[in-house]
């Protein structure tokens, strides 16, 4: 099945720096990523969408210039935390489509800012 | 506005069936999935219903039925490791998550 590499998995940076996260699609081509972050205990949320080659959609409350999403080709996106504060410590997870039906999860990278 | 709702919490015994239900408001309706989430993990999928009816798939099942806006996940046979929190979501545009249902397997 598809499968959706996402790493670092685990990240421990020092606050005011940054942070980048690197998602591919190994055997099949994403032209629409999502990335989402988690907190302990809550459900998914959505940060962004990707399509390769254009600007990534951001959802509401959602900081574009903190959050920067790259979507160069049909296979990566990246995720940059720029200038990470303890409160963007979270649980971050990326999903590409695949076809019509299929979402596929990353494996997760959990940031902690210190 | 765009609303899902499940338990927060259910307990079970191991070897028993659980039904985890999810209702669902939302200005549009491309499927519904269900995906298991254990703690610390990203979620990994389990099901998807377009079509009303049940969908079996080994120990799970999924059912839906869109005109009353809801479905439910059935677990027969639990295991320990069955104990995760379950999400159900919807997609319309994009997907709409439930906040999940942790549950908890007991011996």
């Amino acid at each position: 099945g598809a499968v959706v590499s996402q790493h670092p998995s685990r990240v421990i940076c020092k606050s005011g720096t940054s942070v980048k996260i690197e998602c591919r699609s190994l055997d099949f081509q994403a032209t629409t990523m999502f990335w989402y972050r988690q907190f302990p205990k809550q459900s998914l949320m959505l940060m962004a969408t990707s399509n390769e080659g254009s600007k990534a959609t951001y959802e509401q409350g959602v900081e574009k210039d903190k959050f920067l999403i790259n979507h160069a080709s049909l296979t990566l996106s990246t995720l940059t935390v720029t200038s990470a504060h303890p409160e963007d410590s979270s649980f971050y997870i990326c999903s590409a489509r695949e076809g019509v039906d299929g979402y596929t999860f990353g494996s997760g990278t959990r940031l902690t800012v210190v | 506005g765009q609303n899902i709702d499940q338990p927060t919490e259910m307990t079970a015994t191991e070897g028993a069936i659980v039904q985890i239900n999810c209702t669902y408001q939302t200005s549009g309706f491309n499927g519904l999935f269900w995906y298991q989430q254990h703690a610390g993990e990203a979620p990994t999928f389990l099901s998807y219903n377009v079509l009303d009816g049940l969908e079996e798939k080994g120990r799970f099942s999924s059912f839906l039925s869109r005109s009353k806006g809801y479905s439910y996940l059935l677990l027969k046979e639990l295991q320990m490791k069955d104990s995760a929190s379950y999400l159900c979501a919807v997609r319309d545009y994009q997907l709409i998550w439930g906040a999940g249902t942790k549950l908890i397997i007991k011996p």
